[in-house]
């Protein structure tokens, strides 16, 4: 148990639906982060919160909308998603800001596919 | 290029052998480098972060070579439980901005 969970752990949507994927880190940590991880290809940051704002958001579609409310919670919301983009979504956490820790906590991740 | 590049393998090796994973890295203002390990369906965990002057932990070894922008492990006396897939972890620049780029992992297999 790593302190960081992930909720669902299985997705099965089609082409037209919304879902949200839910991470919550028990860690004390201030920064959040979603990775997408495609079968034979490296991890792949999508985005970076700190302190519940976002500083990294590297080109992800816009069908892809993360949101922050708070520095123990992360969702990424997903709509009109493409059979490309199943893959597994993992959430991590770690400290930010002066002295940011680059070593992250990993929830299980949701394993996601698009119909 | 590449921004991280790694050998997939897989390497097959036998319980108690030596085995070593080499990985190079693009970007020449990196300052921060890890290798994190991958179990089957499971997520990455910290394995050992890489410092200027090499560490080691246990049977493991990491080393760096900054000229070459080049990063190695080493583990020694495999074990069963060494199979997973080893992923080697660079910065994305020269300050802390908490973007991490992966390399594709390698894959270890120890066999009995």
């Amino acid at each position: 148990e790593t302190g960081v969970t992930q909720t669902p752990r299985h997705l099965v949507m089609g082409m037209t639906n919304k879902k949200s994927l839910k991470c919550e880190q028990h860690l004390g940590h201030n920064a959040m982060y979603w990775y997408k991880q495609s079968a034979k290809k490296p991890l792949e940051l999508m985005f970076v919160y700190s302190l519940e704002e976002r500083v990294e958001n590297n080109s992800v579609p816009s069908r892809f909308s993360p949101e922050c409310p708070n520095s123990s919670h992360l969702f990424l919301h997903l709509h009109t998603l493409q059979p490309e983009d199943s893959a597994l979504y993992l959430c991590a956490s770690s400290h930010s800001g002066q002295g940011w820790s680059e070593k992250l906590f990993f929830g299980s991740g949701t394993q996601l596919s698009v119909l | 290029r590449k921004e991280v590049e790694q050998d997939p393998g897989p390497f097959n090796v036998p319980e108690g052998a030596t085995v070593a994973f080499n990985c190079t890295y693009s970007n020449s203002a990196s300052q921060s480098f890890f290798w994190y390990r991958q179990d089957c369906r499971k997520e990455p965990k910290l394995l050992m972060s890489v410092y200027s002057s090499g560490n080691e932990d246990g049977r493991f070894t990491a080393q760096l070579n900054r000229a070459s922008q080049y990063i190695s492990l080493l583990i020694r006396d495999s074990k069963l439980s060494d199979s997973a897939t080893y992923l080697c972890v660079v910065n994305g620049g020269s300050s802390n901005t908490g973007k991490l780029i992966f390399g594709q992992g390698t894959t270890l297999q120890v066999k009995p």
